[in-house]
């Protein structure tokens, strides 16, 4: 299985900030990444699909990037509603694994 | 608008079984696959499999190979999830995705754009 490591796993932040999420895989996985995300109680939301693209609707401080085995999301800055916690999730191989997740908050 | 609804919350014995449905809204089952994706509490999402609702192809994570089985049934735009032999660590939040592609350079990639709200599935004694 394709294990994702995110880092890190809180991230202390204020509205205003530049905030960058890194996730890592345990092999190449190509364009084959996406990142969600997630608030206390609620599904997960796609921000971004294939490393960089923005799914429609997301506003454009959201941002991604990598290639190969690491990947980054980054935040330009962030407002009240972006604390929440965001996950990366692979799809280049069987079974489809998601990261454990980095925890934005205040 | 395109969305999900799912079934409600469920309490169930060690060894039951259980069945979530997922129903789609403003779009066709069939023209899309769909994923179904659980949730411990205080844990990372974990992938359970996806069934193609156009032929009912499935694929199943080897984790639940042996007791999960998801159905479809296209005239009433629902999926189904069955759980069999449910234990305390099969507690979680269980959601249904809508898979969609799009194409990355010359590549296909899938991506789940759209999610049921969850079903909380509680086993216990």
């Amino acid at each position: 299985d394709i294990q994702l490591t995110q880092s890190p796993s809180f991230l202390s932040a204020s509205v205003g900030d530049r905030v960058t999420l890194t996730c890592r895989a345990s092999q190449d996985i190509s364009g084959h990444l996406a990142w969600y995300q997630q608030k206390p109680g609620k599904a997960p939301n796609l921000l971004i699909y294939g490393v960089s693209t923005l799914q429609s609707g997301v506003p454009s401080r959201f941002s991604g990037s990598g290639s190969g085995t690491e990947f980054t999301l980054t935040i330009s800055s962030l407002q009240p509603e972006d604390f929440a916690t965001y996950y990366c999730h692979q799809i280049q191989s069987y079974p489809r694994t998601f990261g454990q997740g980095t925890k934005v908050e205040v | 608008q395109v969305q999900l609804v799912q079934s409600g919350a469920e309490v169930k014995k060690p060894g039951a079984s259980v069945k979530v449905s997922c129903e789609a809204s403003g779009y066709s089952l069939s023209g899309h696959a769909l994923h179904w994706v659980r949730q411990a509490p205080g844990q990372r999402l974990e992938w359970m499999g996806w069934i193609n609702g156009g032929n009912g192809n499935t694929k199943y994570s080897q984790n639940f190979q042996d007791r999960v089985t998801f159905t479809r049934d296209t005239s009433a735009n629902t999926a189904y999830l069955e759980l069999s032999s449910l234990r305390s660590e099969d507690t979680a939040v269980y959601y249904c995705a809508r898979d969609n592609n799009a194409f990355w350079g010359a590549i296909l990639i899938d991506y789940m754009d759209v999610w049921g709200e969850g079903t909380t599935v509680t086993v216990s004694s």
